[in-house]
This record gives structure tokens, C-alpha cells and sequence, in this order.
């Protein structure tokens, strides 16, 4: 696609219950990311995939985060039991390469935990 | 680790004021610097980038220098307009990393 699409823009749930956030990468982009951006705060990194594989996981904050790239193309984050200091909004990026190049984000997905 | 601290907003100016947003890090080695700027509605979008001492990156009027001796990347602008109203991250990528820090973010208004 042009960009980074991300699915859905506006996610209410209520504590306890399951997400899943999904992004579709600029097609050709073999990096993704995911980051989570709370109110008044900058993006905080979660994961990096380079392919299918998650290159490093180290942002996510606990075992009920998750996130896939089966197919080396769009991933999905995944969210179980989910709580209200969840809400935030996340972020999906992807750039070419291995290095920090210029990322491109789509427009995010805003979870309310309520 | 690689951190970023930016200057807390919000900042209001009037159209054709001079803005300057300060920017400061804490890096080993020679990270990339970075703004952001996040337009309303919008997804965080590229504005300039450095990638060592001494560059300056612009874009759309703005402009920032690398300063390795302050350990600074302040954005500029001589003069903004209603349209440059939006949310400007600071943020660097290490040396060999592939991954970016980013600052708090600083929400400017511009007023007509």
C-alpha cells in the first residue's frame, strides 16, 4: 500500500478482555515496529520484526503482550486481560532495511481500557 | 542507555514569531538525531534528520544542528504559521541500533 494502515483507528474494550490491534507495512518493508505512545508522552518502543522474526522484544511490558509477523509482511499485537494503564495509543512503523531509517508510521490505533 | 529530553510545550505563538524547541540527549557513540511531527488527526511524520556532529537537517523552513559539544539538536524556525500548529518529537537512533527514543513531545500552537 501507499502507507501504513492500521486497524481499527478506535478500540473500546473492558478490562479483562482480549485485543488485537492489526498493521498492514508499506509493502516491501522487511522492518516493522510497534510502539505504544501513553497521553502526553512520546512513543515507547515494544517490538521490532525484521522478516517473520521478532528481533527483539525487550519494550513489551509483560506476557500479555504478543505481537506476530507469520508472513513477513503485517503483523498483529495482541493484548490478553487487558487493563485500564493499557489505554494508549499504538503505533505500527516500517522502514526497509536493518538499520534506524527513516520510519514510516501509520496514523495508530487508540485502545480504551475502561 | 539513549535518552531524549525535549522542552515541555505547550508553546503558543503568534503567526510569524520565531520558535525554537531545545533538544538535548544522552548517547554513547554517534547516534542519529531526529524531529518528528505529529500534524492533528495525523501519523508521526519525518521532519529532518542528522546523522553527525555538525549536520544541520531542514525541511519546510525548520532547521537543527547536531551539536555533539552540547549534546543538542534544537529545532528552529524564523517564522511560523497557522499550519505549523502540531506535536514535535525529538528522537535519536544509536550507533548500529535500529530502533528510536523519543522525546515527551512539545504541542505548538500558532495563532493568526
Amino acid at each position: 500500500g501507499a502507507g501504513v494502515s492500521q486497524t481499527p483507528s478506535n478500540k473500546v474494550t473492558e478490562k479483562g478482555k482480549y485485543v488485537e490491534l492489526r498493521c498492514d507495512p508499506i509493502s516491501g518493508h522487511t522492518a516493522l515496529y510497534w510502539y505504544r505512545q501513553s497521553l502526553g508522552q512520546g512513543p515507547e518502543f515494544l517490538i521490532y520484526f525484521q522478516g517473520t522474526g521478532a528481533a527483539d522484544d525487550s519494550g513489551l511490558p509483560n506476557d500479555r503482550f504478543f505481537a506476530v509477523r507469520p508472513e513477513g509482511s503485517v503483523s498483529t499485537l495482541k493484548i490478553q486481560r487487558t487493563e485500564r494503564g493499557d489505554s494508549a495509543v499504538y503505533l505500527c512503523a516500517s522502514t526497509q532495511g536493518s538499520g534506524a531509517n527513516v520510519l514510516t508510521f501509520g496514523a495508530g490505533s487508540r485502545l480504551t481500557v475502561l | 542507555g539513549n535518552s531524549v529530553t525535549q522542552m515541555e510545550g505547550p508553546v503558543t505563538l503568534s503567526e510569524e514569531a520565531f520558535l525554537t524547541i531545545n533538544c538535548t540527549y544522552t548517547a554513547t557513540g554517534y547516534p542519529s538525531l531526529f524531529w518528528y511531527v505529529q500534524y492533528p488527526g495525523e501519523g508521526l511524520q519525518l521532519l529532518l534528520k542528522a546523522t553527525k556532529a555538525d549536520d544541520k537537517g531542514s525541511n519546510k523552513g525548520f532547521e537543527a544542528t547536531y551539536r555533539k559539544e552540547t549534546t543538542s539538536f534544537h529545532l528552529e524556525k524564523g517564522s511560523v504559521q497557522v499550519s505549523d500548529s502540531a506535536v514535535y518529537f525529538c528522537a535519536l537512533s544509536g550507533s548500529n541500533d535500529y530502533k528510536l527514543s523519543f522525546g515527551a513531545g512539545t504541542t505548538v500552537t500558532v495563532r493568526a
